[in-house]
């Protein structure tokens, strides 16, 4: 099971909205609705963002929004903080009862 | 509130094994699967597994098929993931990671373990 594909980096200024992408095949995002979003801070384990695509756990903040096209899911920040930096990645369930995670991009505030 | 605590830190020589348990409290460790993710320094997330602690039942990454057992003892609520004939790119921190349940998704994690393969 190849990792999920995301870009490297991300950069936004304070304010700004930044997407996400996360690439996988019709075997994972594309044939499941079980997408997920995680934040993860230097040396901190990573928290829940989006659950199910579009879905936010409860106390994680209404500037985070998931969507998915096809094969492409992806994350949104709106009005971007500086304490929104930090590495996101990206989860699926897939068609052989597996998880796979994506490479990882790294948000910077500007 | 839910809690994993996973054991210490390990330095293991190649070819060797390492254990690394994570005790769960603050909710029916029966009811909730657990999975295994491993982050390489300075790398992305990697998921190895996941456990049934109330069956016992296991479901592995294909790659760790051959080298990973994951355990679970019911009456300490604990469960355990042991690598086997561990080599330097084993090196990472491991996670337990509580499987959201109804939500495919990993909605608690542990603090993490570091497993460093040096020799």
């Amino acid at each position: 099971q190849s990792a999920l594909t995301q870009p490297a980096s991300v950069s936004g200024s304070p304010g700004q909205s930044i997407a996400i992408s996360c690439t996988g095949t019709s075997s994972d995002v594309g044939a499941y609705y079980y997408v997920s979003w995680y934040q993860q801070h230097p040396g901190k384990t990573p928290k829940l963002m989006i659950y199910d695509v579009s879905n936010r756990p409860s106390g994680v903040s209404n500037r985070f929004s998931g969507s998915k096209s096809g094969n492409t899911a992806s994350l949104t920040i709106s009005g971007l903080q500086a304490e929104d930096e930090a590495d996101y990645y990206c989860s699926s369930y897939t068609s052989s009862s597996t998880y796979v995670f994506g490479t990882g991009t790294k948000v910077t505030v500007l | 509130q839910v809690q994993l605590v996973q054991s210490g830190a390990e330095v293991k020589k190649p070819g060797a094994s390492v254990k690394v348990s994570c005790k769960a409290s603050g909710y029916t460790f029966t009811s909730y699967y657990m999975h295994w993710v491993r982050q390489a320094p300075g790398q992305g997330l990697e998921w190895m597994g996941i456990m049934n602690p109330g069956g016992g039942s296991t479901k592995y990454a294909q790659k760790f098929q051959d080298r990973v057992t994951m355990t679970r003892d019911t009456s300490t609520s604990t469960i355990y993931m042991e690598l086997s004939s561990l080599r330097s790119e084993d090196t990472a921190v491991y996670y337990c990671a509580r499987d959201g349940g109804s939500f495919y998704v990993f909605d608690s994690w542990g603090q993490g373990t570091l497993v460093t393969v040096f020799s």
